[in-house]
Order: structure tokens, then sequence, then C-alpha cells
């Protein structure tokens, strides 16, 4: 059965500072792989998502994700984080089967 | 354009009793998807809807049980409640059809159910 998983529950990092959060999936296709955001206070919403093509994707906020097949990996980075990147982010998984599974999330303090 | 709306915000049951939770999509949308987000665990796939069907639910049991109106707006049931059935519940919306695995998900509000 396909999982998520994301290693980091919590992650502090300080305004400016780089920033990458793991994902890691187990299917052996390529899958089709999302991440989410939720601002506290706010709905869930797409950051980003990768099909096919150039394994680097961008996506809003200066948020990108780089697919590592080899790897099964999907990690999430951003050069210089803002205050306002304080939220929870999960990884998300679909490999076709019309059900996407989420990892448990990781939330994300950044300090001014 | 309106997003996706739930009701109620917040429900409060005691064990043993039952609870609706209900959903519209975004117009347009046929898909609807419900979830649990339960602390600490992520969002659990419930269920999927589209055009009125059930087409795909997660490993929860049958008291757990919905449907779709032909509006495609959703209700999501929940019998014979458990204390570990608190949780906030999400729904979602895409546009739907064959191209549903690659459709983003647009989320609602959620509601938030506590079983006393």
């Amino acid at each position: 059965a396909q999982s998520v998983t994301q290693p980091d529950i919590h992650i502090t990092v300080s305004e400016g500072a780089s920033l990458e959060l793991r994902c890691n999936y187990s299917y052996g296709a390529t899958p089709y792989l999302f991440w989410y955001v939720q601002y506290p206070g706010q709905h869930l919403q797409l950051l980003l998502k990768y099909f096919s093509g150039d394994p680097l994707v961008k996506g809003i906020k200066g948020f990108e994700a780089e697919f590592i097949k080899s790897k099964f990996s999907f990690n999430l980075r951003k050069p210089s984080v803002q205050w306002s990147d304080t939220a929870e982010y999960f990884c998300a998984v679909n490999a076709g089967g019309f059900k996407t599974i989420f990892g448990a999330g990781t939330r994300l303090f950044v300090k001014a | 354009e309106a997003g996706v709306t739930q009701s109620p915000t917040h429900l409060i049951k005691t064990r043993g009793q039952q609870a609706t939770l209900r959903c519209s999509p975004i117009s347009g949308h046929t898909s609807v998807y419900w979830y649990q987000q339960a602390l600490g665990l992520g969002l659990q796939f419930l269920l999927w809807y589209d055009e009125g069907e059930e087409r795909n639910r997660g490993n929860f049991p049958p008291r757990f049980s919905g449907r779709q109106f032909p509006n495609y707006s959703s209700e999501l049931n929940v019998n014979a409640l458990e204390l570990e059935d608190s949780a906030l519940y999400l729904c979602a919306s895409s546009l739907g059809g064959t191209a549903t695995p690659q459709e983003t998900q647009y989320f609602g509000p959620g509601t938030r159910l506590l079983v006393l």
C-alpha cells in the first residue's frame, strides 16, 4: 500500500534561513505528488504539484520541490523563509487510484 | 467565486449518537472528498464521491457513510459515535472526471467534531 512519511513533526528556523521539509513515499511507479500548506486559521491550500517532466517544480510563495525518483523523495525547499511561512505543511501522494494519501504533516515555526 | 463551504463549524455529540456533516463544493466541481484530521495523524482519506456515486473509501468502518446530492453537495454521516471520532473533518472538491487524480483539491474550513 502506498504511504507518505514526513519524518519531521516540528521544525523551527530563523527568518532568512533556508528550509527543507522532507517527504518520502512508497510506491513503485511515479505517482502524482503534492505539497499543501495550512496557515493558522486558514484552509488547506495547494503549494505545488508534480506529475511528470522537470523534476524541479516551482510553486507559490517562493517554494519549490524536487522529485528524486531513486530516493522516493519529494522534498520541499525555500531559500529564505519569512515569518509568514509559519504553517503546517503536508506532503501528499496519489498513485492513480483516485485516493490521495497525506503525510502526517510538518509544523514549521519561523522565528523573527 | 465562493470556495468550499462546510457546516456546521463545530459539533458536539455524545458517544453513541449520530453526526451529520455537510459540504458544498465549488461551483462546477463534481468531485467531493472527505478527510478526517485527527491530532498528530495528518489527513486520513475517508470517502470520494463523483457524479453522485461513491468512487472510493478509506480504511474506516461502515458507520462512516455519506452521499452526494444532484447539486454535488455532500453529507458525511457518522453513526454510533465513539470518543476517537473527535477530529476535524475536512471536505475538498475538484473538477472531477477522468483527470481527478491529477487535479488540485480545494479544501473547506472543516467541521470540528467533539464526542463526549
